[in-house]
């Protein structure tokens, strides 16, 4: 069992869409979640950061995470076809934070104009 | 700002023969990364350097050598390519590997865009 799950999609929504895209994991330790945006041939970019459980919102994203259920979730509000690329969650394990990030394999999102 | 730049962007190898992927970061970051992404596999560390000087083994060395040249650059070797090898490769930096919870979403890893590597 792999220690980060995400559904690698496609996601395909229309444009203004709310859309949801999550992740499971099985290592309780886990305490810094991240989201990533990755654009065709691109390297990933970071877009969400999150310590421990709670809800953080920026502009149309809003990443929330449940430590209870090991689930994290990223929304995005007003989807834009500018929107469109592989989101990526990551997540780090250790006592004290580091950057030896677990990544999820990433979900590849669509929004039609 | 270039950021964290890599090269060659493609590259097409036989089975044998060796090669070395180059990463230089002008972000005056100490700690720097190199990542394969595969289908279904996500992005998987191979080394990861955590300061000048210092090297050490990620989720996946197995057939990889890496060398941290100056605080600017870490360069990835394949000394005997294998077709397993195929794969992109990315090359990130970060202000540094151990953080406090404040400092993280000013300290992310930056990447660069990758090398995509075909090995026959």
């Amino acid at each position: 069992q792999k220690e980060v799950e995400q559904d690698p999609g496609p996601l395909s929504v229309p444009e203004g869409a709310i859309v949801s895209l999550n992740c499971t994991y099985s290592n309780s330790a886990f305490q810094y979640f991240m989201w990533y945006r990755q654009y065709s041939r691109k390297g990933p970019e970071l877009l969400m950061y999150t310590y421990s459980s709670g809800n953080k919102e920026d502009g149309r994203f809003t990443a929330q995470v449940d430590k209870s259920s090991k689930y994290i979730s990223l929304f995005i509000r007003d989807s834009q076809p500018s929107d469109s690329a592989t989101y990526l969650c990551a997540m780090t394990n250790y006592g004290g934070a580091t950057n030896k990030l677990i990544f999820g394999t990433g979900t590849l999102l669509a929004v039609q104009p | 700002n270039a950021g964290v730049t890599q090269t060659p962007k493609f590259q097409v190898l036989k089975t044998g023969q060796s090669m070395t992927l180059q990463c230089a970061q002008d972000m005056n970051h100490n700690s720097m990364y190199w990542y394969r992404q595969d289908p279904g596999m996500g992005l998987r560390l191979i080394y990861y350097s955590a300061s000048e000087g210092t090297t050490d083994k990620g989720e996946v060395p197995n057939g990889y050598n890496v060398s941290r040249l100056n605080k600017r650059e870490f360069s990835l070797r394949l000394e005997s390519a294998a077709p397993s090898q195929t794969s992109v490769y990315f090359c990130a930096s970060s202000e540094a590997l151990f953080l406090q919870p404040r400092e993280y979403s000013n300290q992310p890893q930056h990447f660069g865009d990758g090398t995509r590597l075909s090995i026959l």
